[in-house]
Protein backbone atom coordinates (compact mmCIF):
# COMPACT_ATOMS: atom_id res chain seq x y z
CA UNK A 1 0.00 0.00 0.00
CA UNK A 2 1.08 3.55 -0.15
CA UNK A 3 1.08 6.04 2.77
CA UNK A 4 1.12 9.55 1.68
CA UNK A 5 2.51 12.37 4.19
CA UNK A 6 0.06 14.87 6.56
CA UNK A 7 -1.66 16.31 3.62
CA UNK A 8 -1.00 15.37 -0.20
CA UNK A 9 -3.39 17.38 -2.35
CA UNK A 10 -3.37 14.33 -5.45
CA UNK A 11 -2.71 10.67 -4.74
CA UNK A 12 -1.77 7.81 -7.01
CA UNK A 13 -2.32 3.82 -6.72
CA UNK A 14 -2.35 0.79 -8.64
CA UNK A 15 -5.86 -0.88 -8.96
CA UNK A 16 -5.44 -3.61 -6.03
CA UNK A 17 -3.26 -1.65 -3.60
CA UNK A 18 -4.52 -0.44 -0.62
CA UNK A 19 -4.81 3.60 -0.10
CA UNK A 20 -4.27 5.87 3.08
CA UNK A 21 -5.02 9.22 2.91
CA UNK A 22 -4.60 11.77 5.91
CA UNK A 23 -6.19 14.29 7.27
CA UNK A 24 -4.89 16.85 10.05
CA UNK A 25 -7.83 18.80 11.99
CA UNK A 26 -7.63 21.91 14.21
CA UNK A 27 -9.69 21.82 16.89
CA UNK A 28 -9.02 19.61 19.85
CA UNK A 29 -12.97 20.33 21.06
CA UNK A 30 -13.97 18.16 17.68
CA UNK A 31 -15.79 15.35 18.26
CA UNK A 32 -16.85 14.01 15.37
CA UNK A 33 -14.99 13.17 12.12
CA UNK A 34 -16.44 11.71 8.77
CA UNK A 35 -15.58 11.37 5.45
CA UNK A 36 -16.74 11.95 2.71
CA UNK A 37 -15.77 11.23 -1.43
CA UNK A 38 -16.91 13.17 -4.07
CA UNK A 39 -16.64 12.33 -7.83
CA UNK A 40 -16.50 14.76 -10.26
CA UNK A 41 -19.73 16.67 -10.93
CA UNK A 42 -21.67 15.23 -7.96
CA UNK A 43 -22.08 16.20 -4.44
CA UNK A 44 -20.03 14.32 -1.28
CA UNK A 45 -21.11 11.07 -0.53
CA UNK A 46 -20.54 9.30 2.98
CA UNK A 47 -18.19 7.55 3.59
CA UNK A 48 -17.78 6.66 6.92
CA UNK A 49 -17.16 8.80 10.59
CA UNK A 50 -16.01 8.00 13.71
CA UNK A 51 -16.42 9.61 17.59
CA UNK A 52 -13.70 10.91 19.60
CA UNK A 53 -14.45 8.01 22.27
CA UNK A 54 -12.50 5.39 19.21
CA UNK A 55 -9.97 5.53 17.46
CA UNK A 56 -10.21 3.17 14.76
CA UNK A 57 -13.66 1.98 12.96
CA UNK A 58 -14.29 -0.51 10.17
CA UNK A 59 -16.71 -0.22 7.13
CA UNK A 60 -16.70 -2.49 3.82
CA UNK A 61 -13.42 -1.50 2.42
CA UNK A 62 -12.85 1.32 4.49
CA UNK A 63 -11.06 1.78 7.96
CA UNK A 64 -10.83 5.38 9.63
CA UNK A 65 -8.48 5.76 12.36
CA UNK A 66 -8.30 8.69 14.80
CA UNK A 67 -5.20 9.98 16.72
CA UNK A 68 -6.61 12.51 19.08
CA UNK A 69 -2.98 13.09 20.69
CA UNK A 70 -1.49 14.53 17.04
CA UNK A 71 -5.36 15.94 15.44
CA UNK A 72 -4.65 13.40 12.70
CA UNK A 73 -7.21 11.23 11.15
CA UNK A 74 -7.19 8.86 7.91
CA UNK A 75 -9.26 6.93 5.74
CA UNK A 76 -7.54 3.70 4.57
CA UNK A 77 -9.58 1.64 1.60
CA UNK A 78 -8.30 -2.24 1.18
CA UNK A 79 -7.42 -3.04 -2.78
CA UNK A 80 -8.70 -0.01 -4.38
CA UNK A 81 -10.73 0.16 -7.55
CA UNK A 82 -11.21 2.44 -10.74
CA UNK A 83 -14.12 3.55 -8.72
CA UNK A 84 -12.81 5.00 -6.18
CA UNK A 85 -11.37 7.33 -8.03
CA UNK A 86 -12.48 11.04 -6.36
CA UNK A 87 -11.90 13.63 -4.34
CA UNK A 88 -11.88 12.57 -0.53
CA UNK A 89 -12.53 15.23 1.91
CA UNK A 90 -12.07 14.97 5.62
CA UNK A 91 -14.74 17.22 8.36
CA UNK A 92 -14.92 17.52 11.44
CA UNK A 93 -17.49 19.32 13.97
CA UNK A 94 -18.03 19.99 17.97
CA UNK A 95 -21.49 18.84 19.15
CA UNK A 96 -24.15 21.52 17.99
CA UNK A 97 -21.90 23.54 15.53
CA UNK A 98 -21.30 23.50 11.90
CA UNK A 99 -19.20 20.44 10.45
CA UNK A 100 -16.11 21.78 8.21
CA UNK A 101 -14.00 20.34 6.01
CA UNK A 102 -10.79 20.19 5.26
CA UNK A 103 -8.30 20.45 2.33
CA UNK A 104 -9.16 17.08 -0.47
CA UNK A 105 -7.30 14.81 -1.28
CA UNK A 106 -7.52 13.51 -5.17
CA UNK A 107 -7.11 9.86 -5.62
CA UNK A 108 -6.35 8.65 -9.02
CA UNK A 109 -6.44 4.36 -9.43
CA UNK A 110 -4.78 3.18 -12.49
CA UNK A 111 -5.57 -0.44 -14.01
CA UNK B 1 -37.27 11.04 -4.18
CA UNK B 2 -36.29 11.41 -1.03
CA UNK B 3 -32.97 13.42 -0.94
CA UNK B 4 -31.49 16.86 -0.75
CA UNK B 5 -33.14 18.97 -3.39
CA UNK B 6 -31.24 21.46 -5.08
CA UNK B 7 -32.66 24.42 -7.77
CA UNK B 8 -31.93 25.86 -10.11
CA UNK B 9 -29.00 23.10 -10.74
CA UNK B 10 -27.70 25.65 -13.27
CA UNK B 11 -27.69 29.81 -13.38
CA UNK B 12 -25.51 32.04 -15.12
CA UNK B 13 -26.19 35.52 -14.33
CA UNK B 14 -24.86 39.31 -15.15
CA UNK B 15 -22.27 40.90 -12.68
CA UNK B 16 -24.35 43.02 -10.18
CA UNK B 17 -28.28 40.93 -10.38
CA UNK B 18 -29.29 39.33 -7.46
CA UNK B 19 -29.52 35.36 -7.43
CA UNK B 20 -31.89 33.03 -5.42
CA UNK B 21 -30.60 29.53 -4.99
CA UNK B 22 -33.13 26.78 -2.88
CA UNK B 23 -32.44 23.29 -0.80
CA UNK B 24 -35.34 21.21 -0.32
CA UNK B 25 -34.14 19.20 3.20
CA UNK B 26 -34.62 15.50 3.30
CA UNK B 27 -38.17 15.34 5.65
CA UNK B 28 -37.52 15.02 9.11
CA UNK B 29 -33.81 16.14 9.28
CA UNK B 30 -33.51 19.34 11.70
CA UNK B 31 -29.99 20.54 10.38
CA UNK B 32 -29.23 22.20 6.97
CA UNK B 33 -25.83 23.19 5.49
CA UNK B 34 -24.71 25.90 2.63
CA UNK B 35 -21.56 25.39 1.16
CA UNK B 36 -19.48 26.99 -1.58
CA UNK B 37 -17.50 25.28 -3.50
CA UNK B 38 -15.07 27.11 -6.32
CA UNK B 39 -13.36 24.64 -9.00
CA UNK B 40 -11.30 22.64 -7.99
CA UNK B 41 -11.72 23.46 -4.44
CA UNK B 42 -12.82 22.36 -1.11
CA UNK B 43 -16.14 23.04 0.76
CA UNK B 44 -16.31 25.68 2.06
CA UNK B 45 -18.74 26.60 4.98
CA UNK B 46 -21.43 29.09 4.80
CA UNK B 47 -24.01 29.09 7.05
CA UNK B 48 -25.63 26.02 9.68
CA UNK B 49 -29.14 25.72 10.69
CA UNK B 50 -29.81 24.03 13.52
CA UNK B 51 -33.94 23.33 14.15
CA UNK B 52 -35.00 26.56 16.03
CA UNK B 53 -31.70 27.89 16.77
CA UNK B 54 -30.18 30.90 16.10
CA UNK B 55 -28.56 30.04 12.35
CA UNK B 56 -24.67 29.49 12.49
CA UNK B 57 -24.02 32.61 9.67
CA UNK B 58 -19.86 32.83 10.71
CA UNK B 59 -19.21 31.48 7.11
CA UNK B 60 -20.74 34.16 4.94
CA UNK B 61 -18.39 36.34 2.97
CA UNK B 62 -20.26 39.19 3.16
CA UNK B 63 -23.38 41.03 4.02
CA UNK B 64 -24.47 40.56 0.08
CA UNK B 65 -25.07 36.66 1.41
CA UNK B 66 -27.90 35.73 3.33
CA UNK B 67 -30.01 32.90 3.92
CA UNK B 68 -33.57 31.51 5.28
CA UNK B 69 -35.12 28.80 6.59
CA UNK B 70 -38.87 28.38 7.06
CA UNK B 71 -39.03 25.71 10.56
CA UNK B 72 -37.10 22.77 9.27
CA UNK B 73 -38.31 22.88 5.68
CA UNK B 74 -37.09 24.62 2.66
CA UNK B 75 -33.85 27.10 2.35
CA UNK B 76 -33.12 30.02 0.25
CA UNK B 77 -29.82 31.21 -0.37
CA UNK B 78 -29.65 34.93 -1.51
CA UNK B 79 -26.54 36.51 -3.38
CA UNK B 80 -27.22 39.95 -3.83
CA UNK B 81 -25.56 42.06 -6.46
CA UNK B 82 -23.19 39.37 -7.44
CA UNK B 83 -19.66 39.53 -8.55
CA UNK B 84 -17.52 37.27 -11.00
CA UNK B 85 -15.47 35.75 -7.81
CA UNK B 86 -19.23 34.79 -6.43
CA UNK B 87 -19.12 32.02 -9.14
CA UNK B 88 -19.23 28.30 -7.55
CA UNK B 89 -21.28 25.66 -7.20
CA UNK B 90 -23.38 25.87 -4.03
CA UNK B 91 -23.91 22.87 -2.02
CA UNK B 92 -26.59 22.33 0.25
CA UNK B 93 -26.63 19.38 2.85
CA UNK B 94 -29.41 18.29 5.52
CA UNK B 95 -28.86 16.05 8.45
CA UNK B 96 -30.70 14.38 11.28
CA UNK B 97 -29.17 15.49 14.61
CA UNK B 98 -30.45 14.19 17.60
CA UNK B 99 -29.70 16.93 20.52
CA UNK B 100 -26.03 17.77 20.09
CA UNK B 101 -25.22 14.90 18.42
CA UNK B 102 -23.98 15.23 14.83
CA UNK B 103 -24.82 12.82 11.83
CA UNK B 104 -24.18 12.02 8.29
CA UNK B 105 -24.93 15.04 5.69
CA UNK B 106 -26.68 14.18 2.92
CA UNK B 107 -25.97 16.44 0.12
CA UNK B 108 -27.26 17.64 -2.82
CA UNK B 109 -26.35 17.79 -6.35
CA UNK B 110 -25.37 21.14 -6.23
CA UNK B 111 -26.56 24.99 -7.68
CA UNK B 112 -24.17 25.67 -10.35
CA UNK B 113 -23.47 29.99 -10.37
CA UNK B 114 -21.91 31.34 -12.87
CA UNK B 115 -21.77 35.00 -12.81
CA UNK B 116 -20.54 36.69 -15.87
Amino acid sequence: GESVGLHLPTLSVQEGDNSIINCAYSNSASDYFIWYKQESGKGPQFIIDIRSNMDKRQGQRVTVLLNKTVKHLSLQIAATQPGDSAVYFCAENQAGTALIFGKGTTLSVSS
Amino acid sequence: GAGVSQSPSNKVTEKGKDVELRCDPISGHTALYWYRQRLGQGLEFLIYFQGNSAPDKSGLPSDRFSAERTGESVSTLTIQRTQQEDSAVYLCASSLVAGKVTGELFFGEGSRLTVL
